[in-house]
């Protein structure tokens, strides 16, 4: 079956260590986007890559860093310098140029600092 | 600034009935597409419906339509025979066609089917 794996559903960290989150696509997707949502709120975009070895910063980088080596691979790593990392993270997958924006998303991460 | 605002945080429909879902958006293409996500409390974003500006048709898909008013930047999803599987967060969302395509979306509307 086709589609986005984010592992794993739950991440807990201790404040001020970095941690990574996993996300893989086998859909064939050129573009990648990274989202946080916070409780009640809707999606913000934290970076988003539209090739291999390229990518851009979203509306809240700031704390966050991404690499993209593989085409099906668009890893986030939380650092400390995040003030506020506990949220829910989304990833997503687009054709690319020509998608108009449809997305298709993961299930997200439950990521927890303490 | 692309800007998407939902104005109803929370809804409730009682099983069976209607319900209608309203957005706004501000963008400054001349042809895009517009999209109703549902996040169901398993919290996996789903796809319900999409909209493209250029067709005066509103798009329909099963008990799902929208009523799009492109002058008055107006995009509403209606929700026909309401269901308890349709309880749900529902998000307005507008794609920046210079910024990757990224997806700006509005604050959501939180909806409740009662039985």
């Amino acid at each position: 079956d086709g589609g986005i794996t984010q592992s794993p559903k739950y991440l807990f960290r201790k404040e001020g260590q970095n941690v990574t989150l996993s996300c893989e696509q086998n859909l064939n997707h050129d573009a990648m986007y990274w989202y946080r949502q916070d409780p009640g709120q809707g999606l913000r975009l934290i970076y988003y890559s539209q090739i291999v070895n390229d990518f851009q910063k979203g509306d809240i980088a700031e704390g966050y860093s991404v690499s993209r080596e593989k085409k099906e691979s668009f890893p986030l790593t939380v650092t400390s310098a995040q003030k506020n990392p506990t949220a829910f993270y989304l990833c997503a997958s687009s054709i690319g140029a020509g998608s108009k924006g449809e997305q298709y998303f993961g299930p997200g991460t439950r990521l927890t600092v303490t | 600034a692309q800007t998407v605002t939902q104005s109803q945080p929370e809804m409730s429909v009682q099983e069976a009935e209607t319900v209608t879902l309203s957005c706004t958006y501000d963008t400054s293409e001349s042809n895009y597409y517009l999209f109703w996500y549902k996040q169901p409390p398993s919290r996996q974003m789903i796809l319900v419906i999409r909209q493209e500006a250029y067709k005066q048709q509103n798009a329909t898909e099963n008990r799902f339509s929208v009523n799009f008013q492109k002058a008055a930047k107006s995009f509403s999803l209606k929700i026909s025979d309401s269901q308890l599987g349709d309880t749900a967060m529902y998000f307005c969302a507008s794609p920046r066609y210079n910024a990757g395509n990224m997806l700006t979306f509005g604050g959501g509307t939180r909806l409740m089917v009662k039985p």
